[in-house]
């Protein structure tokens, strides 16, 4: 069964940058899924911020494209996210999720709680 | 802003049917997926594709769609139903996931 385990800092200055990764267990990132990270700001809903595949190939939201970076290390089984010029409304719970062919995010991290604040 | 729009809250009568709703011109082209979300906990996949659940949802979780509006029907409601409820479908362009503002939904 597919795990997802979010890690990172739980506190980032503003200005700075967010740097997130997602360690996959029990299925290999080089299988045919794409690999998202998703946000859901204190007491509000879900925003989907991208998306990877093990090749590389990458989507974003274009409301955050300017600021987002996707990348996979298949050799670690892990994905990551960059989110540069944090302001405090990315304060936000961040989650890993995996897609299945055609299908939007089926399982999902526990989510990693990340605050923007000086 | 969302380009899938759902009624913010609603309310059931326990053992009582639901419809909770989700429009967006892109449902027009594009299957809707559900997802149920409890206090303090990630986001569960309730229902996918046409009219699809994962196992172990039960089958009182239904989904049906018609032109710009999608719905999850909950047949029955049961107290561990009450959860913020969210639609998910692709963009207008196809390309990107897009998530509705979320429905909590009440049993009373």
């Amino acid at each position: 069964q597919v795990q997802l385990q979010e890690s990172g800092p739980g506190l980032v200055k503003p200005s700075e940058t967010l740097s997130l990764t997602c360690t996959v267990s029990g299925y290999s990132i080089r299988s045919d899924s794409y690999w998202d990270w998703i946000r859901q700001p204190p007491g509000k809903g879900l925003e989907w911020i991208g998306n990877i595949y093990h090749t590389g190939s990458t989507n974003y939201n274009p409301s955050l494209k300017s600021r987002v970076t996707i990348s996979v290390d298949t050799s670690k089984n892990q994905f990551s996210l960059k989110l540069t010029s944090l302001t405090a409304a990315d304060t936000a719970v961040y989650y890993c999720a995996r897609d299945e062919p055609a299908v939007p995010p089926v399982d999902w991290g526990q989510g990693t709680l990340v605050t923007v604040s000086s | 802003s969302s380009e899938l729009t759902q009624d913010p809250a609603v309310s059931v009568a326990l053992g009582q049917t639901v419809r909770i709703t989700c429009q967006g011109d892109s449902l027009r082209n594009y299957y809707t997926t559900w997802y149920q979300q409890k206090p303090g906990q990630a986001p569960v996949l309730v229902i996918y594709g046409k009219n699809t659940r994962p196992s172990g949802i039960p089958d009182r979780f239904s989904g049906s769609s018609s032109g710009n509006t999608a719905s999850l029907t909950i047949t029955a409601a049961q107290a561990e139903d009450e959860a913020d409820y969210y639609c998910n479908s692709r963009d207008s362009g196809g390309n990107h996931w897009v998530f509705g503002g979320g429905t909590k939904l009440t049993v009373l």
